[in-house]
């Protein structure tokens, strides 16, 4: 039972070039999440997908990010004209549909972007 | 606004004794606790979580206790061992199942032989 993937796991880009970071949830699982994590911080949401729908994007920068969740494929989170305060690592997380498990959310190993 | 609060940046502890991981928060609208697990360079691994609407679950060597009145939640680890050395992040949820988590700053707790 394979877990959350994330790709690439570390990703360097020039200021001004745009970053895409790939997630495939859990099999199963139908909620994405995106959290962001500077150093020596905790996790901080930024989106909340289904398939198709962003249902809550209140954690998002207003310019420059965007993400998606397709019908088919995997949840990209798309960052435009990258600045050196977007260095961080980038969190995914999925959870099963509303109604069961705990409340808990399965996390990917993340992307680290450095960008130079 | 941090809503959710780890005053303790790090914590040592021997091994075999128990690890008392503490979490603060202040909305009273969180419905669930969880607490993660983090090793360098690796995702968060949830240990284990709680309802609001209970003060105590445990699993295994992991208690969690929930003070609703004080708004204070604590993780517990008995007893402790090597592996366990890592980071803890409490988190919070606003919706049962499927929301966003509101985490704290983390806790970086070292066992020590």
């Amino acid at each position: 039972n394979a877990g959350v993937m994330q790709n690439p796991r570390h990703l360097v880009r020039r200021r001004g070039q745009e970053a895409r970071l790939r997630c495939s949830p859990m099999k199963g699982h139908s909620h994405v999440y995106w959290y962001r994590q500077l150093p020596e911080e905790g996790l901080k949401f930024m989106v909340y997908l289904q398939k198709e729908n962003i249902i809550d994007e209140s954690g998002m920068p207003k310019e420059r990010f965007s993400a998606e969740f397709p019908k088919e494929g995997p949840s990209i989170l798309r960052i435009q004209q990258v600045v050196r305060g977007d260095s961080a690592a980038y969190f995914c997380a999925s959870s099963p549909a509303w109604g069961r498990g705990k409340g808990e959310q399965y996390f990917g190993p993340g992307t680290r972007l450095t960008v130079t | 606004d941090q809503q959710v609060k780890q005053n303790s940046p790090s914590l040592s502890v021997q091994e075999g004794r128990i690890s008392i991981l503490n979490c603060d928060y202040t909305n009273s609208m969180f419905d669930y606790f969880l607490w993660y697990k983090k090793y360098p360079a690796e995702g968060p691994t949830f240990l284990i979580s709680i309802s609001s609407i209970k003060d105590k679950n445990e699993d295994g060597r992991f208690t969690v206790f929930l003070n609703k009145s004080a708004k204070h939640l604590s993780l517990h680890i008995v007893p402790s061992q090597p592996g366990d050395s890592a980071v803890y992040f409490c988190a919070a949820s606003l919706g049962q199942g499927a929301q966003k988590l509101v985490f704290g700053q983390g806790t970086r707790l070292t066992i020590n032989p």
